[in-house]
């Protein structure tokens, strides 16, 4: 168990809808990044926020919006869902001055 | 522009000994990191190579050249449980937003 935590752990819905996935970080830790990775790929970085600010962006759709509270939690919001949208979706986060990342469970997406 | 290589299968019988490689192509970077992914499972960490040789770390192994501009993960006594894919990844210089750079994976295949 690392200490992070996602939900829901699985998500089905349609084309055109959106989702929030939920992301909390360990304690303590105040920095957020988003991967998505689809069947037998890998891990693509979409996003990264530390202490409530965006830091660095990736590959991540306009479609695509993440945020992260007060309490340091995040949320990525997927909208106007395509197909190719399914896949597994993880958040990590780590120490603030170090580089090793710590994963969720991930969410896994399936858009039909 | 920035990139890691690694094969992306390797094949190993239980018992034995596999090198998985991963050469890249990025102008200085902070370290080199390893994560094992077990299928539809999160990545973990597994070492990180802040300076040149060889990190030991019970059954596996990783090693920086920055001359040779490679590194390897070492793994020993392969288990059936060893199955699982392998990333490499490496923070570019610039910035503090500690964003890393991720290799396409190594699927293990361990054959009894």
């Amino acid at each position: 168990d690392s200490g992070v935590t996602q939900t829901p752990k699985h998500l089905i819905t349609a084309t055109g809808q959106r989702v929030t996935l939920r992301c909390s970080p360990r304690s303590g830790d105040l920095s957020v990044y988003w991967y998505q990775q689809s069947l037998d790929q890998g891990l693509q970085f979409l996003i990264q926020y530390y202490n409530g600010e965006e830091r660095a962006k990736g590959n991540i759709l306009e479609r695509f919006s993440a945020q992260q509270f007060p309490d340091l939690h995040s949320e990525l919001n997927l909208s106007s869902l395509e197909l190719g949208d399914s896949a597994l979706y993880f958040c990590a986060s780590s120490v603030y001055g170090q580089e090793t990342q710590y994963f969720g469970p991930g969410t896994r997406l399936l858009v039909l | 522009g920035q990139s890691l290589e690694q094969p992306s299968e390797v094949t190993a019988v239980e018992g034995a000994i596999v090198q998985i490689n991963c050469t890249y192509q990025t102008s200085g970077f902070y370290g080199l990191s390893w994560y094992q992914q077990h299928d539809g499972g999160a990545p973990t960490f597994l070492s990180y190579n802040g300076l040149d040789g060889l990190e030991e770390t019970g059954r596996f192994s990783s090693f920086l050249s920055r001359s040779d501009s490679y590194g390897y993960l070492l793994l020993q006594e392969l288990q059936m449980k060893d199955s699982a894919s392998y990333f490499c990844a490496v923070r570019p210089p610039g910035g503090s937003n500690y964003q890393l750079i991720w290799g396409a994976g190594t699927k293990l295949i361990i054959k009894p």
